[in-house]
């Protein structure tokens, strides 16, 4: 166990459907981060939250929605999705946001758009 | 930002010990070596972090040069469950700096 959890750990949804995946760290940590990662590759980092305030979002499309009400919160909102966003989609925190601050990951939701 | 190179794959056996290599050769001064493991389907997870010379854990020691432009994770003894992807980070760890991304990794292959 990390101390940082997912739910949930899978989830199929179709083109029109709404979801959202959430992500609970009780590490005391001031950061929170979504990546995904498709098959057989590298991680891709989705959005960055530093204490509540969203401080990187690289280029990600507007149908990936993320919130954070707190530090130890993080929501990633999905709507009209198409089957190319089929991926495992990860949280995880660190104490900053700094580039050599150990990030801490959750178990991932795999996620299946059809 | 530093940017590092490590091998894209290695193999090895059972009870034999595994140094992989990475590159960092525009690391800064303020700049910290991070490695992480990952299985398939799980998250990456946190191993080891140092700055200079030798750090060592419950999991993998980390030898890093005087000059700071590579570093080796070493892993005694790999056994099956050490098959991973494993990635080596250097960042820096002044507040406000721009968090990294992972590279491809290098995927160790542990057999019988």
């Amino acid at each position: 166990e990390t101390g940082v959890t997912q739910t949930p750990r899978h989830l199929v949804m179709g083109m029109t459907n709404k979801k959202s995946l959430k992500c609970e760290q009780h590490l005391g940590h001031n950061a929170m981060y979504w990546y995904k990662q498709s098959a057989k590759k590298p991680l891709e980092l989705m959005f960055v939250y530093n204490f509540k305030e969203q401080t990187e979002n690289n280029s990600v499309p507007s149908r990936f929605s993320p919130e954070c009400p707190n530090s130890s919160h993080l929501f990633l909102h999905l709507h009209t999705l198409q089957p190319e966003d089929s991926a495992l989609y990860l949280c995880a925190s660190s104490q900053e946001t700094s580039g050599g601050a150990p990030q801490y990951f959750g178990p991932g939701t795999r996620l299946t758009v059809l | 930002l530093a940017k590092t190179t490590q091998p894209i794959s290695m193999d090895s056996y059972e009870g034999q010990e595994v140094n992989i290599t990475c590159s960092h050769n525009n690391i800064a001064t303020n700049d910290y070596i991070t490695w992480y493991q990952q299985f398939p389907s799980q998250g990456p997870r946190f191993i080891i972090q140092g700055y200079k010379t030798k750090v060592t854990n419950e999991v993998a020691s980390l030898f890093i040069p005087a000059d700071r432009k590579s570093s080796t994770l070493s892993l005694p003894r790999v056994s099956l469950s050490d098959t991973a992807v494993y990635y080596c980070l250097v960042g820096d760890r002044n507040t406000g700096r721009r968090a990294l991304t992972f590279g491809s990794g290098t995927r160790l292959q542990v057999q019988p």
